[in-house]
């Protein structure tokens, strides 16, 4: 199994749903995080918790919203999707600072 | 907002040859991190340098860092086909700041 599981790897929505995307790891780390990726401009932070009851917004949470169900388990929700959500999404965590990050695989998301 | 610039941006070589990316970076930071990403997929994680570090390796791999200039550069000796992928640095700020901030990129492709 892989270290950080994300679902679903692909989806497409209309415009005004509601999605969740997942994201479970079996690394043991308090610190997870969410990123966009967009062709050509690398990948941005949406939302980072450094433990359960520490939630975080990054450069571009505006849209979306975050879930830390236990400290293995960190959802991303858009609450009305729109089409310039229209990205790769990751998920990573991390065993602190000096470490390195563990990738998921990614949620290709389309919003039509 | 991206805090490193990677350049080139697309990089093309022989099988065989040394490729070198370049990083240069803002603000002071706590550690840079390499990463790469095959086509549409999860990033992995290759090497960290601590910001007390000048030069480090791995395997083909030698990364370098100057706190002075903000700059920092992979490279990858005897490069491989299966080398070609988009290769991303990233920076990790100090104090409080732990989250990783990523380039936009550079495309690396090594052909036969």
């Amino acid at each position: 199994d892989a270290d950080v599981t994300q679902t679903p790897r692909n989806r497409i929505t209309k415009t005004g749903k509601r999605i969740m995307l997942e994201c479970s790891q079996t690394k043991g780390h308090d610190r997870m995080y969410w990123y966009r990726q967009d062709p050509g401009l690398g990948l941005q932070l949406i939302y980072y918790s450094f433990d359960v009851k520490d939630i975080n917004k990054g450069e571009i949470s505006d849209g979306y919203s975050v879930s830390r169900q236990a400290q293995a388990k960190f959802s991303l929700s858009l609450e009305s999707a729109i089409p310039n959500q229209t990205a790769l999404y990751f998920c990573a965590t991390s065993g602190g600072q000096g470490s390195g990050y563990t990738f998921g695989s990614g949620t290709r998301l389309t919003v039509v | 907002s991206q805090q490193g610039e990677e350049d080139p941006q697309a990089l093309s070589i022989q099988e065989g040859e040394n490729a070198t990316m370049n990083c240069s970076y803002k603000t002071s930071i706590n550690n840079l991190q390499w990463y790469r990403q095959n086509s549409g997929r999860g990033l992995v994680h290759l090497i960290l340098i601590r910001s007390n570090e000048r030069e480090k390796h791995s395997g083909r791999l030698r990364v370098t860092l100057d706190t002075s200039k903000k700059s920092s550069s992979l490279l990858i000796t005897a490069s491989r086909a299966a080398d070609t992928a988009s290769y991303f640095c990233a920076t990790e700020g100090g104090g409080s700041n732990y989250k990783l901030t990523f380039g936009k990129g550079t495309l690396l492709t090594v052909n036969p």
